[in-house]
């Protein structure tokens, strides 16, 4: 089965410190996988995804096909990324590339 | 356009309505999707559109659920005699091409349904 699992549905740090929010995937053939952010009262919106290799706002993410996972990470966590955070995958299932979501982590960032 | 537009922003129905949703997609692109989500949950696929053509629908949890591209851009979700149960925000994503699993989805700011 196709899925994404995001293990927290909450995730609070203080300001500076690293942050990690988890996703795994369950997927049979080679998907992409992206990390979408949606901040208060906004649209969702690509923060990065794995094909690109690229760091946005501080944020990376290793794909690791062993442990089929796809964690984002941020050594220094910033009030400005308090956001909802959902990983998703895509792959030529029905050659459709929908997205499989995840359920969703919220980030809060204390000061 | 700047972005995906939808509309109506909001809509509240009573059950047993017919209720229609907008897409505007980005202009120019081919893919066209729809979400479901939920209260807590991720979004989850309804159906796809490579232009004019509905090439996937298996996410459609009904056949209460219908949806339409027919000049390939502005698309419309329709669902009839609503239930409680399709409260939910739904939406509306494009993007340029099809066929590659990296392409970016742009997603619209959403219509939340309110069945009552």
């Amino acid at each position: 089965a196709q899925r994404v699992t995001q293990p927290e549905k909450l995730l609070s740090v203080f300001k500076g410190a690293p942050v990690e929010l988890k996703c795994n995937y369950s997927y049979s053939g080679s998907p992409e996988l992206f990390w979408y952010v949606q901040y208060s009262r906004q649209r969702l919106q690509l923060l990065l995804r794995h094909i690109s290799r690229e760091s946005i706002k501080g944020f990376t993410a290793d794909l690791n096909k062993g442990e089929t996972s796809f964690h984002l990470k941020k050594p220094f966590a910033q009030e400005e990324d308090s956001a909802m955070y959902y990983c998703a995958l895509s792959g030529a299932t029905s050659g459709t590339y929908k997205y499989i979501f995840g359920t969703g982590t919220r980030l809060k960032v204390l000061a | 356009g700047a972005g995906v537009s939808q509309s109506p922003r909001y809509k509240v129905a009573k059950r047993g309505q017919d209720v229609a949703l907008r897409c505007d997609p980005i202009s120019g692109h081919v893919s066209l999707f729809w979400y479901q989500q939920a209260l807590g949950q991720g979004p989850e696929f309804l159906t796809y559109f490579q232009n004019e053509a509905q090439l996937d629908k298996s996410g459609l949890p009904s056949d209460r659920f219908f949806a339409e591209r027919p000049e390939g851009s502005v698309s419309t979700l329709k669902i009839q005699r609503t239930q409680q149960e399709d409260s939910a925000v739904y939406l509306c994503a494009s993007s340029l091409a099809s066929g590659v699993a990296y392409n970016e989805q742009f997603f619209g700011p959403g219509t939340r349904l309110t069945v009552l």
